[in-house]
């Protein structure tokens, strides 16, 4: 069954650094997501993507975080300047395309990047 | 505004005995709801989801739920227990059509004892 992968599974990096991260959307889906979920606290909605932009994005995705669709597979979410605050486990989803018959579509998630800031 | 309450954080049982995790959503239009499953160190996986077409849906590895408009409820049920049921389950709601954003509740961690 195709899935939906993330690397890497585990970033650590110096607060203040750019971090890039990546997933692999299941090939025939058209509408991508973010997620991250803090250690302790719910699994929050970040960002949708389809057709080449930003259809939504929460009050966290501020102007230091951007996704990016670089070419016909991956799917990325930058973080420019990282604070301690942004350690959290990031999900990627991706969904098949809206229609009459599929508007209720799942999302399908990936394994998730754990991100530490140090 | 949409939003989903897990009822509660831990729910442990015995191996053979049946699992009850309680969710509770509130949604201004009508929603989809999903029930999501995350093992240790895994990603979200899709249990079951509603989408109108009936109110008891019937999942993966012998779970269900059934969905109760009159008590805003989608309770997650499995008539019997088995250790590798053991894992943190989410309760997530959606609006139907749109770009479908979730929104997910606290989760529950579920334990099962030999």
């Amino acid at each position: 069954e195709p899935e939906v992968t993330q690397t890497p599974s585990h970033q650590v990096t110096q607060m203040g650094q750019e971090v890039i991260l990546r997933c692999v959307p299941i090939s025939n889906h058209l509408y991508f997501y973010w997620y991250r979920q803090i250690l302790g606290q719910k699994v929050e909605f970040l960002v949708s993507f389809y057709n080449n932009e930003i259809s939504e994005k929460s009050e966290i995705f501020d102007d230091q975080f951007s996704v990016e669709r670089p070419d016909g597979s991956n799917f990325t979410l930058k973080i420019r300047s990282t604070k301690l605050e942004d350690s959290a486990m990031y999900f990627c989803a991706s969904r098949r395309d809206r229609g009459p018959l599929n508007s209720n579509q799942p999302q399908h998630f990936g394994d998730g990047t754990r991100l530490s800031i140090l | 505004a949409q939003s989903v309450t897990q009822l509660d954080s831990h729910v442990s049982v015995s191996e053979g005995t049946p699992v009850l995790l309680r969710c509770n959503y509130s949604s201004s239009y009508s929603p989809s709801l999903f029930w999501y499953v995350q093992h240790p160190n895994k990603g979200l996986q899709l249990l079951l989801k509603y989408t109108s077409a009936a109110t008891l849906v019937k999942g993966i590895n012998g779970f269900e739920a059934e969905f109760k408009k009159s008590e805003t409820s989608f309770h997650l049920t499995k008539p019997s227990a088995h250790m590798s049921d053991a894992a943190e389950y989410f309760c997530v709601v959606s609006l139907s059509g749109g770009y479908n954003k979730l929104i997910f509740g606290a989760g529950t961690r579920l334990a099962v004892h030999p």
